[in-house]
Formats: structure tokens, C-alpha cells, sequence
């Protein structure tokens, strides 16, 4: 079982450009979840998906933020003209249903703008 | 507006000491409190929390909750190198049963 799969690992991007980060959930795992973490902040939930439907994006920003989880592939958290302010590492976790708790988490990617 | 606070931001400690970190939450419709550890990678969940006075073990590790005070402590006994992590607070709230409120961590640093 491999785990939650985030790549990159590390990802840079001039200000303006696009980021894309991906995310393949544990096996068997449905329902992904996508967290922010600002260094000395704790994560803070952007968004909730389950395949194909967005659950809950109240944490995403409304503006140049969006996430999808196709019926193949991986999850896909998109980051449209980023700025410095976007720097942050950027988890992804993964249960086997909602409720659970004891998510499983990704290494994540982290995005430096520059 | 609900959140988790943790003390203290870091701690740097000398390997075979004991360790206590603390979070305390103010969260609407409390269900439970889970403990992370985070290394350089992913958070591994180390305990979930639900009944209060109740102490939950692992190995050197062990916590426990107080509903009436709204705050959990992590003890770590005999710390080693291998325990240096960002510890995380998180507590979930009835109110949602998958989003988490998050504590800023405690930066816990073992010199040998």
C-alpha cells in the first residue's frame, strides 16, 4: 500500500505562472482532503472532495484557487496566476469514508513563489 | 469563532528528559482531540481523544484529555533524537464530521 502520493515534492513558480499539484489517495480511499500550512501556522482545510464532487471548498479562496478529483487520476489542486503570498507547503489527505478522523496524510508539495 | 491553541511554540530539550506539551480549544460542539507528530513530511497520527481522564499509551508517548478545562497534554518520557517533530493539536467538532481545527504546533527539538 503506498500511501497518499503528493507530487511534486517541491515546486517553484515565478509570480503569474500557473502551479499544479497532484494528489493520488491511499487505495481504497474516496474522499481527499487538501490543507494549507503557512510556516509557524497550523494547516488550515481549503478543500473536501470526493470523486468527481466537490464536498466543501469553504477554505479555498475564492479567486484563482480551484480543485478537482476526476473518476481516473488523481486529485488536482490548481493555483492560476500565483503570487508570493501563495508560498506554503500544501497537504493532502485521504480517507476510506467521511468521519474518519485518523486522516492519512501526503508528504505535500511545497510551492515557493518567487 | 473556534479555535486550538498549543504551549509552548518550541521546546529544546536534552535526550532522557521528559516532555509535556499542552493544547488548549475553544471549539463549538466538541467531539474529539487528536495528537499528530510531523517530521519533515507528512503528519502521522498518534492519538485521538474522545473521553476525558482517560489516558491513551504508546510506548513513551502518552495523553490524555480534560473536558471540563478544554485542554490535552502529550507527555513524552526518556526523549530521544528520533522524537524531535512538530507536535499538532487538532480538535474536531460535531459540527462537521470531517474538517479539524488546528493547534500551530509545538516545535520539539532533542539535542543528543
Amino acid at each position: 500500500n503506498a500511501g497518499v502520493m503528493q507530487n511534486p515534492r517541491h515546486l517553484v513558480r515565478r509570480r503569474g505562472q500557473e502551479a499544479r499539484l497532484r494528489c493520488s489517495p491511499m487505495k481504497g480511499h474516496s474522499h481527499v482532503y487538501w490543507y494549507r500550512q503557512l510556516p509557524e501556522e497550523g494547516l488550515k482545510f481549503m478543500v473536501y472532495l470526493q470523486k468527481e464532487n466537490i464536498i466543501d471548498e469553504s477554505g479555498m479562496p475564492k479567486e484563482r484557487f480551484s480543485a478537482e478529483f476526476p473518476k481516473e487520476g488523481p486529485s488536482i489542486l490548481r493555483i492560476q496566476q500565483v503570487v508570493r503570498g501563495d508560498s506554503a507547503a500544501y497537504f493532502c489527505a485521504s480517507s476510506p469514508q467521511t468521519g474518519s478522523y485518523g486522516y492519512t496524510f501526503g508528504s505535500g508539495t511545497r510551492l515557493t513563489v518567487v | 469563532e473556534d479555535k486550538v491553541v498549543q504551549s509552548p511554540l518550541s521546546l529544546v530539550v536534552h535526550e532522557g528528559d521528559t516532555v509535556t506539551l499542552n493544547c488548549s480549544y475553544e471549539v463549538t460542539n466538541f467531539r474529539s482531540l487528536l495528537w499528530y507528530k510531523q517530521e519533515k513530511k507528512a503528519p502521522t497520527f498518534l492519538f485521538m481523544l474522545t473521553s476525558s481522564g482517560i489516558e491513551k499509551k504508546s510506548g513513551r508517548l502518552s495523553s490524555i484529555l480534560d473536558k471540563k478545562e478544554l485542554f490535552s497534554i502529550l507527555n513524552i518520557t526518556a526523549t530521544q533524537t528520533g522524537d524531535s517533530a512538530v507536535y499538532l493539536c487538532a480538535v474536531a467538532s460535531m459540527d462537521s464530521n470531517y474538517q479539524l481545527i488546528w493547534g500551530a504546533g509545538t516545535k520539539l527539538i532533542i539535542k543528543p
